[in-house]
């Protein structure tokens, strides 16, 4: 079946301006992360969404950074006034998230942004 | 302190050889959970091998086997009989909080492994 998928998979940008990234999970699943890969780093936290909703957004750096799931599948990550800083690999991942097993989180291949 | 420690940047081993990649973890939750995911240069993550602190058993996923020792809070991967396309980065993860609780992972620094023919 179809795995993770992300658009777009690069995206320059000028600092200031606006980003949104896109996220499409597995068919399914009804949880949904978001992830931050600065080069030579692990994967960061931002966001999780259980359904439509944000259940734990604690890992987002600060209000310039957005995340949405309006009817529970897709996400979109959204960043406005963009700062060389945010230039990373962002990571979209899915799980099923039953009660039992180990709930692995399915990671998509991830957006390259760069903020010239 | 770091949650999730992966003291070895880099190893190098033979094709066909065993190795173990290292990670010791942190956290005062007795529930909690650890993974172990692959990355290879396309970037793409790709889940090896999970471990529950309540497991008993060693997990084993193949060629991948996780040694759990909890008292000492080390969670190392051993890959058995090592491949070419073995040659990744590999990330230690740790979830906090019991299964279907707290969801989001803690990730290590990485060790890049390079096998060599």
């Amino acid at each position: 079946g179809a795995g993770v998928s992300q658009t777009p998979s690069n995206k320059v940008t000028e600092k200031g301006k606006y980003v949104e990234l896109r996220c499409d999970p597995i068919s399914g699943h009804t949880a949904l992360y978001w992830y931050r890969q600065s080069l030579g780093q692990g994967p960061e936290f931002l966001i999780y969404f259980q359904g439509t909703g944000a259940a734990d957004d604690s890992g987002l750096p600060n209000d310039r950074f957005f995340a949405v799931r309006p009817e529970g599948s897709v996400s979109t990550l959204k960043i406005q006034r963009t700062e060389r800083g945010d230039s990373a690999v962002y990571l979209c991942a899915s799980s099923l998230r039953d009660r039992g097993g180990a709930n692995e989180q399915f990671f998509g291949p991830g957006t390259r942004l760069t903020v010239l | 302190a770091q949650k999730i420690t992966q003291t070895q940047p880099g190893m190098f081993v033979q094709e066909k050889e065993a190795v173990t990649l290292d990670c010791t973890y942190d956290t005062s939750d007795q529930s909690y959970g650890l993974f172990w995911y692959k990355q290879p240069s396309s970037g793409e993550m790709i889940f090896l091998i999970y471990q529950g602190s309540y497991d008993e058993q060693n997990a084993t996923e193949g060629r991948y086997s996780l040694n759990f020792q909890k008292a000492r809070k080390s969670a190392n991967l051993v890959i058995s009989a090592s491949q070419l396309g073995d040659s990744a980065m590999y990330f230690c993860a740790m979830r906090e909080g019991p299964n279907f609780g707290n969801e989001k992972l803690t990730f290590g620094t990485g060790t890049r492994l390079t096998i060599i023919p």
